[in-house]
């Protein structure tokens, strides 16, 4: 079955050190984004990539970085840098320039 | 900065009833509207999309545009509990990014 695979679902971090959030696909679709949500509030765009090799800051990218070695992945990490990183973190796919996005089930971080 | 406002609700409509979930935006430029429902601790997905103004229909709901007045609305018919959710408004204003209001929470009572 096509789908996004994000994982881990659930994390806790310490203060002070980064961890990495995978994302996978295989839909195929050139576009991935990262979102945060936060409780009771909407999605805010971290990141979106378009194609391989690029990618671009979306509206709260500080704290945050990420790569598109391959068309299937689109790792987040959020760093030490990120003040308060506690929040749901959804990676999306889609054809680039269509705003039907394909979600992952999310992978809820806690800092300790 | 385009935004998209919700009410963030509750919005709490009887069994059976017709719900009815508001979306204003502030872009002239806007090109297309997606609704996105979202069951708690679960990621959004896809419910109804529009393109251009008037109304879309796809079984129990009906997406309406009205770009003269920069507002979206979702009319849920037949209120089922299983409707009950955060319903998500987002917009495409062109640069190819969707924007996202924050949110309409939807308790459906029996």
């Amino acid at each position: 079955d096509g789908g996004i695979t994000q994982s881990p679902k659930y994390l806790f971090r310490k203060e002070g050190q980064n961890v990495t959030l995978s994302c996978e696909q295989n839909l195929n679709h050139d576009a991935m984004y990262w979102y945060r949500q936060d409780p009771g509030q909407g999605l805010r765009l971290i990141y979106y990539s378009q194609i391989v090799n690029d990618f671009q800051k979306g509206d709260i990218a500080e704290g945050y970085s990420v790569s598109r070695e391959k068309k299937e992945s689109f790792p987040l990490t959020v760093t030490s840098a990120q003040k308060n990183p506690t929040a749901f973190y959804l990676c999306a796919s889609s054809i680039w320039g269509d705003g039907e996005l394909f979600f992952g089930e999310g992978s809820r971080l806690t800092v300790l | 900065q385009k935004e998209v406002e919700q009410n963030s609700g509750p919005l709490s409509v009887p069994e059976g009833a017709i719900a009815s979930l508001n979306c204003t935006y502030s872009d002239r430029g806007s090109q297309s509207f997606f609704w996105y429902r979202q069951y708690s601790g679960k990621s959004p997905e896809l419910i109804m999309s529009i393109y251009s103004n008037g109304d879309k229909e796809d079984g129990r709901f009906t997406a309406q545009l009205n770009k003269a007045s920069q507002y979206v609305s979702l009319l849920i018919r037949d209120s089922q509990p299983s409707d009950s959710a955060t319903y998500l408004c987002a917009g495409n204003f062109g640069n190819e990014k969707l924007t996202f209001g924050t949110g309409t929470r939807l308790t459906i009572i029996p």
